[in-house]
């Protein structure tokens, strides 16, 4: 089993719609949280932090539940330009605080 | 402030030739890190550093040697280039280790 698995999808949805990206991770001893935002190939960039309390930015929202080890990213409002690999990360504060990367969703919005 | 660089952008070997990648970054970080991402796979982490002068293995280290001997350089090295290690490779950075900062990456083919 992977430690950080996500539906690779793709999700296609048109504009203005909202969609949903889920992830579980299996070491319960993970620390912190993110999603990270990856275009065509491009490098992942850090998309948001991710809370227990759950946090917003703009049209992103993100969620994380302890209890069940599952992270969710919730975008509105969809655009063009979020068409892309969302990849769901889980920090272990061991040496080098390593981080372990889902393989990613791929989101397409369309006209 | 150019933050991480990678140099070659893309290379093309044979099977048991040598190379090195070389990472640069400039934003004084302590931590940096070498990834290979294929599909399906998601980014796996191969050798990381903690400072200057420092080394770790990381998920999939074999086939690979790194050095650290400037703090702004991390250099990958592959001995023997296996058709296997055909990836696109990631260099990142960071202060904290929490959030990591990607150079553009290094598309490496082995024939």
């Amino acid at each position: 089993r992977k430690e950080v698995e996500q539906d690779p999808g793709p999700f296609n949805v048109p504009e203005g719609a909202t969609v949903a990206f889920n992830c579980t991770y299996s070491n319960s001893a993970s620390q912190s949280f993110f999603w990270y935002r990856q275009d065509c190939r491009k490098e992942p960039k850090l998309l948001m932090s991710v809370y227990s309390s759950g946090n917003e930015d703009g049209r992103f929202t993100a969620q994380l539940n302890r209890a069940s080890q599952y992270i969710s990213l919730l975008i509105r409002d969809s655009k063009l330009s979020d068409s892309a690999t969302y990849l769901c990360v889980v920090n272990h504060l061991v040496a080098g605080n390593m981080l372990t990367f889902g393989g990613g969703t791929r989101l397409m919005v369309k006209p | 402030n150019a933050g991480v660089t990678q140099t070659p952008k893309f290379r093309v070997l044979k099977t048991g030739q040598s190379m090195t990648l070389l990472c640069a970054q400039d934003m004084n970080h302590e931590y940096m890190y070498w990834y290979r991402q294929d599909p399906g796979m998601g980014l796996r982490l191969i050798h990381y550093s903690v400072g200057e002068g420092t080394t770790a293995k990381g998920e999939v280290p074999d086939g690979y040697n790194v050095s650290r001997l400037k703090k702004q350089n991390f250099l990958l090295g592959l001995e023997s280039a296996a058709p296997s290690q055909t990836s696109v490779y990631f260099c990142a950075s960071s202060s904290t280790g929490i959030e990591q900062y990607f150079g553009p990456g290094t598309r490496l083919t082995v024939t």
